[in-house]
């Protein structure tokens, strides 16, 4: 079955750069989409379609991709932004889209 | 708004049956899938299928299809997940979310608890 790979955790210190890596066979051909879960809240999208930001959303998150990797990156990390994130994709190799998504990872704001 | 609102926790006991509830407003409940996520404690997202409420078109994830069933009543915008026998392992949070390739937005979540 098709997997997504992320890293369990990222530490960084406030007003740094965190970069959450998210590692898929299919990427190259599916789009990738990015959740914030805050203890005890549902999530959140944060990121769609590699790259696109919803509105609401503060300017220092923004996703990229490059092959069969996909990446969130946070600028000037604020104490807010400690949660989990995760990635989610589609694998569309079968009769119909299953929905897949990583395994989260921790971003810990030290 | 969009918004999904899900119905209240649960404490059920292993091999009783359960419907939760998921209830849209804001936007024409009938022209988007609606999909459900479990998320067990201190685990991660899984994705377990979704209904399309137009024509209640359902698919399944492999690792939930014949584990529960999934409905929605349009009349009434509303969403459903059930389990016929319950389990101890089906302890868990489950989040409903309007899905187009995205899941956008989600429901606060239903706190099941199984346990005799």
């Amino acid at each position: 079955s098709y997997e997504l790979t992320q890293p369990p955790s990222v530490s960084v210190s406030p007003g740094q750069t965190a970069r959450i890596t998210c590692s898929g066979d299919a990427l190259p051909k599916q789009y990738a989409y990015w959740y914030q879960q805050k203890p005890g809240q549902a999530p959140v999208l944060v990121i769609y379609k590699d790259s696109e930001r919803p509105s609401g959303i503060p300017e220092r998150f923004s996703g990229s991709s490059s092959g069969t990797t996909v990446t969130l990156t946070i600028s000037g990390v604020q104490a807010e932004d400690e949660a989990d994130y995760y990635c989610q994709s589609a694998d569309s190799s079968g009769t119909y889209p299953n929905w897949v998504f990583g395994g989260g990872t921790k971003l810990t704001v030290l | 708004e969009v918004q999904l609102v899900q119905s209240g926790a649960e404490v059920k006991k292993p091999g009783e049956s359960l419907k939760i509830s998921c209830k849209g407003s804001g936007y024409s409940f009938t022209s988007y899938w609606i999909g459900w996520v479990r998320q067990m404690p201190g685990k991660g997202l899984e994705w377990m299928g979704i209904i399309y409420p137009g024509d209640s078109d359902t698919r399944y994830s492999p690792s939930f299809q014949g584990q529960v069933t999934i409905s929605a009543d349009k009349s009434i915008s509303t969403a459903y997940l059930q389990w016929s026998s319950l389990k101890a392992s089906d302890t868990a949070m489950y989040y409903c979310a309007r899905v187009t390739a995205w899941f956008d937005p989600w429901g606060q979540g239903t706190l099941v608890t199984v346990s005799s």
